[in-house]
C-alpha cells in the first residue's frame, strides 16, 4: 500500500535551516508529483509547494517563496523540502502528499523558536 | 493568489442532519476545486475532487457541486465519523489555496 513518511523536522532558531524528507513506498514514486502542505498551530491547511514527477518545474506559495526549495531524488524514492531563512509563522505540521491529494504522510513537526 | 472563502467557519449538527458548506472564489476556477476533511492531529482526507467526483472508497453522503467562484460540499446525513474540519482547495492556478476551514461539531 502506499506510505508516505516524513523526517528530518525539529526546533530551530529564527534565521535557521532545516531540510525535511518524505520517503515514498508502495507507488512509482518516479511517475507522480508531490506536494508539501502546511498547518500552523491551531490554523487551517496551506499549500505550500509542488514539484512535476521529473522535477523540471516547481511552484512555490508566496509565502515560502525564495526561502524553501523542493527537490526530489526519484532513484532514492524520496521527496525533500529545504528551507532556509526560517521565520516563527514556519512553525508548524508539514505533510507531504501525492499529486492528486489522494495519499499523504502523517505529518512531521517543525518549531521555529529562539 | 486566488483566495477561497469558506462558510461558515464552524457549525453544530446532529447525527442524520444534513450539512452545507459553501467556498467562494475570488475569480473562477472553472470546476478545479476539491475538498478535504480532517480530524484533529490527523492527515487530511481527499473526499471531492473536480468539484463533483468523489475519491476511492468516500461515501455517497458527501457530495458537491459548482463551478466558476460559487460552490457547495454537502453531507446528505450527518454520521459520528463525520465530526471534523472540511476545508476545500482550488488547483486551478499556482499556488494552490486552501479555503480557512469549517468545523462541524456536535450539537
Amino acid at each position: 500500500q502506499v506510505k508516505l513518511l516524513e523526517s528530518g523536522g525539529g526546533v530551530v532558531q529564527p534565521g535557521g535551516s532545516l531540510r525535511l524528507s518524505c520517503a515514498a513506498s508502495g507507488f512509482r514514486f518516479s511517475d507522480y508529483g508531490m506536494h508539501w502542505v502546511r498547518q500552523a498551530p491551531g490554523r487551517g491547511l496551506e499549500w505550500v509547494t509542488f514539484i512535476r514527477f521529473n522535477g523540471t518545474k516547481t511552484f512555490y506559495a508566496d509565502s515560502v517563496k525564495g526561502r524553501f526549495t523542493i527537490s526530489r531524488d526519484n532513484a532514492k524514492d524520496t521527496l525533500y523540502l529545504q528551507m532556509t531563512s526560517l521565520r516563527a509563522e514556519d512553525t508548524g505540521l508539514y505533510f507531504c502528499a501525492t499529486s492528486r491529494l489522494d495519499y499523504w504522510g502523517q505529518g512531521i513537526v517543525v518549531t521555529v523558536s529562539s | 493568489a486566488i483566495q477561497m472563502t469558506q462558510s461558515p467557519s464552524s457549525l453544530s449538527a446532529s447525527v442524520g442532519d444534513r450539512v452545507t458548506i459553501t467556498c467562494r472564489a475570488s475569480q473562477g476556477i472553472g470546476h478545479d476545486l476539491g475538498w478535504f476533511q480532517q480530524e484533529p492531529g490527523k492527515a487530511p482526507k481527499g473526499l471531492i475532487y473536480e468539484t463533483s467526483n468523489l475519491y476511492s472508497g468516500v461515501p455517497s453522503r458527501f457530495s458537491a457541486n459548482g463551478s466558476g467562484t460559487d460552490f457547495v460540499f454537502t453531507i446528505s446525513s450527518l454520521q459520528p465519523e463525520d465530526f471534523a474540519t472540511y476545508y476545500c482547495l482550488q488547483d486551478y492556478s499556482w499556488p494552490w489555496t486552501f479555503g480557512q476551514g469549517t468545523q462541524v461539531d456536535m450539537k
